[in-house]
């Protein structure tokens, strides 16, 4: 079955650590997406990637690091400079780049707490 | 810039009740529509979408949406709500050009038995 994974679905971290949470799909997407989501603010974007070997910061994306060297995977980088990194964090793609009615498919999502 | 408003932060209803939660846009050209729920602790899911056509959309688990270009409004329905359909519910607009979407904070559904 098509989806996207996420691993591993809970991560602790000790301050002034990086961290890198992984993200694969098999649907064969062109763009793919990292979200955090806080309790009460939603979905805030930190990164996408519409093509291969390349990405576009999001509205959040001080402290985060991402690289796209296939197409199938984005993994997200959480580097010591992210002040507050405890949250849930969510990947997703969708199947056409740079056109706006294009659904957007989710993994289950990381959790990361620092310690 | 574009942006999705939900006013409702939690909404309660009763097992069996009708529901109805609201979702607001403000975006400047032909708006792309989407409903998504979220179960605790998993990922989204699309309920449904709307791009153009007939106003009233329907989508999965029972669920309908209606698009008031007048109200900027793309509310979401249900005759009769299931105790399962207790979750999370995030309304998300398309942007141009950019591949990608703006949430709604989303809206905390708690069903009563």
């Amino acid at each position: 079955d098509g989806g996207i994974t996420q691993s591993p679905k809970y991560l602790f971290r000790k301050e002034g650590q990086n961290v890198t949470l992984s993200c694969e799909q098999n649907l064969n997407h062109d763009a793919m997406y990292w979200y955090r989501q806080d309790p009460g603010q939603g979905l805030r974007l930190i990164y996408y990637s519409q093509i291969v070997n390349d990405f576009q910061k999001g509205d959040i994306a001080e402290g985060y690091s991402v690289s796209r060297e296939k197409k199938e995977s984005f993994p997200l980088t959480v580097t010591s400079a992210q002040k507050n990194p405890t949250a849930f964090y969510l990947c997703a793609s969708s199947k056409v780049r740079a056109t706006p009615n294009n659904e957007q498919f989710f993994g289950p999502g990381t959790r990361l707490t620092v310690l | 810039a574009q942006s999705v408003t939900q006013p409702d932060i939690h909404i309660t209803v009763s097992e069996g009740a009708s529901l109805e939660l609201r979702c607001n846009y403000s975006y400047g050209a032909t708006p792309y529509l989407f409903w998504y729920v979220q179960s605790p602790g998993q990922g989204l899911q699309l309920l449904l979408k709307y791009f153009s056509g007939d106003t009233l959309v329907q989508g999965i688990k029972g669920f309908e949406a209606e698009f008031k270009r007048s109200q900027s409004s793309f509310n979401l329905r249900k005759p009769s709500v299931h105790w399962s359909d207790a979750a999370e519910y995030f309304c998300a607009v398309g942007v141009t050009n950019a591949g990608k979407s703006t949430f709604g904070d989303g809206t905390t559904l708690t069903v009563k038995p």
